[in-house]
């Protein structure tokens, strides 16, 4: 079975400092890990994309995450927040091997960035 | 390139109505995810359409039913809605089922009174 634990319900950054956002799974088989950002009232954008190729994924706008594979873990992080990642951010699972497999969703952490 | 479209964009219901949702892929796109995220949690996975049949399920009651067109574009059915069926339903398009990114269209957010 597949599962995924975003850790902090909330997270709250000074602009200009790093963002870390974290993310563990459980996976029967070797996942496929996605980050998606979701703004106020606006559908989901997918940030970055893991499918087992280089373990440091770079996405869209700076962000980044590193699959981890002894830690279960696929943490997003950015050098500097802008008042502009504000935003409610999902980390997926996709053990995607049948079409049985289903696409999990975290259950969410809100990114606040103070002036 | 038109991305996934969702139509209506808010509807307002009362209990016990039936309702339809629809959405239409992002071009090149074959397979069709529905999923319902309430307010302040992550999306939950409802059902997935590929040519024309539901392939995956989620947990949700056989109120909720769908279709998929030929021409890709699908539908989400409620029935007998409840209380507890306000949310926003997502559609989400992918080229095929398996390990691919799925891409979102803006939502169709129900309230039910």
């Amino acid at each position: 079975a597949q599962s995924v634990t975003q850790l902090d319900s909330h997270v709250s950054v000074s602009e200009g400092t790093p963002v870390l956002l974290r993310c563990n799974y459980s996976s029967s088989y070797s996942p496929s890990l996605f980050w998606y950002v979701q703004h106020p009232n606006k559908g989901l954008q997918l940030l970055l994309k893991y499918t087992s190729a280089a373990t440091l994924v770079k996405g869209i706008n700076g962000f980044e995450a590193e699959f981890k594979k002894s830690e279960t873990s696929f943490h997003l992080t950015k050098p500097s927040a802008h008042m502009s990642d504000a935003a409610e951010y999902f980390c997926v699972v996709s053990d995607g091997y049948s079409s049985a497999s289903k696409i999990i969703f975290g259950s969410g952490t809100r990114l606040s960035i103070r002036p | 390139d038109a991305g996934v479209t969702q139509s209506p964009t808010h509807l307002i219901k009362t209990r016990g109505q039936q309702v339809t949702l629809r959405c239409s892929p992002k071009s090149g796109h074959d397979t069709v995810s529905w999923y319902q995220q309430a307010l302040g949690q992550g999306p939950q996975f409802i059902f997935q359409y590929y040519e024309e049949e539901e392939r995956q399920r989620g947990n949700f009651p056989d109120r909720f039913s769908g279709h998929q067109f030929p021409n890709y574009s699908s539908e989400l059915n409620v029935n007998a809605l409840l209380l507890g069926d306000s949310a926003l339903y997502l559609c989400a398009s992918s080229l095929g089922q398996i390990r691919k990114t799925q891409y979102f269209g803006p939502g169709t957010r129900l309230l039910v009174l």
